[in-house]
């Protein structure tokens, strides 16, 4: 089956726009969390969508922002962007909330100029 | 405060020696650990899960340990090849079961 599909892939952007990235989960996956990576801070837990209900969020600031549709699709948003916003922007997708395995997608690379 | 640490930043061994990968945590009672790999430029895979009440796990030449008293898992790759090499990271799921923290990563290098 189809693993989990992000969009786009690449993105450059200009401080102060706003960006929209999507995530399509595994057929039949009800959880989508989203992940910032950079290397100076690792992977970090952004926030987690399941039924169309954001359930947990990390610690970042308003300005990130995600939603979830009926389909499970998620799409997260981050506004007026910031260069410390460049960054891989990984989705995973589980089973059902809290779901001990998550399956990644390619992330987007999302670079702020 | 609450930290993940895995060994060390870089890994260097020779092929068909047995690589260990050390992730040790503060500050949390994780129900679970597991541990991804990652390559360049692509999302982390999934590998192996362990649970609090299970001491070790194996999967092919994969096992991981877990001492919740050390606060510490173990990862060990065996007969070690060149296509081993990659990031690996370890996740645990914080005191509330909700969300996935990973460490930092170790990038392993298995030298032919």
């Amino acid at each position: 089956k189809a693993g989990v599909t992000q969009t786009p892939r690449y993105l450059i952007k200009t401080r102060g726009q706003q960006v929209t990235l999507s995530c399509s989960p595994i057929s039949g996956h009800r959880s989508v969390s989203w992940y910032q990576q950079t290397p100076g801070q690792g992977l970090q837990f952004l926030f987690e969508y399941f039924s169309e209900t954001q359930r947990n969020k990390g610690n970042f600031p308003g300005r990130f922002s995600g939603r979830q549709f009926s389909n499970s699709r998620s799409e997260m948003n981050v506004s007026t962007l910031e260069l410390g916003d460049s960054a891989l922007y990984l989705c995973a997708s589980s089973l059902e909330l809290g779901n001990t395995e998550a399956f990644f997608g390619q992330g987007t690379r999302l670079t702020v100029v | 405060s609450q930290k993940i640490e895995q060994n060390s930043e870089a890994l260097n061994i020779q092929e068909g020696k047995t690589a260990t990968l050390t992730c040790n945590y503060t500050n949390y009672s994780p129900a679970y650990l597991q541990w991804y790999r990652q390559d360049p430029g692509r999302g982390p895979v999934f590998l192996l899960l362990i649970r609090e009440n299970e001491k070790e796990k194996r999967k092919e030449r994969l096992k991981v340990t877990f001492d919740t008293t050390l606060k510490q898992s173990l990862f060990h790759i065996t007969a070690s090849q060149p296509a081993d090499s990659a990031t690996y990271l370890c996740a645990l799921d914080d005191n509330y079961g909700q969300n996935f923290v990973f460490g930092p990563g170790t990038r392993l290098s298995v030298l032919p």
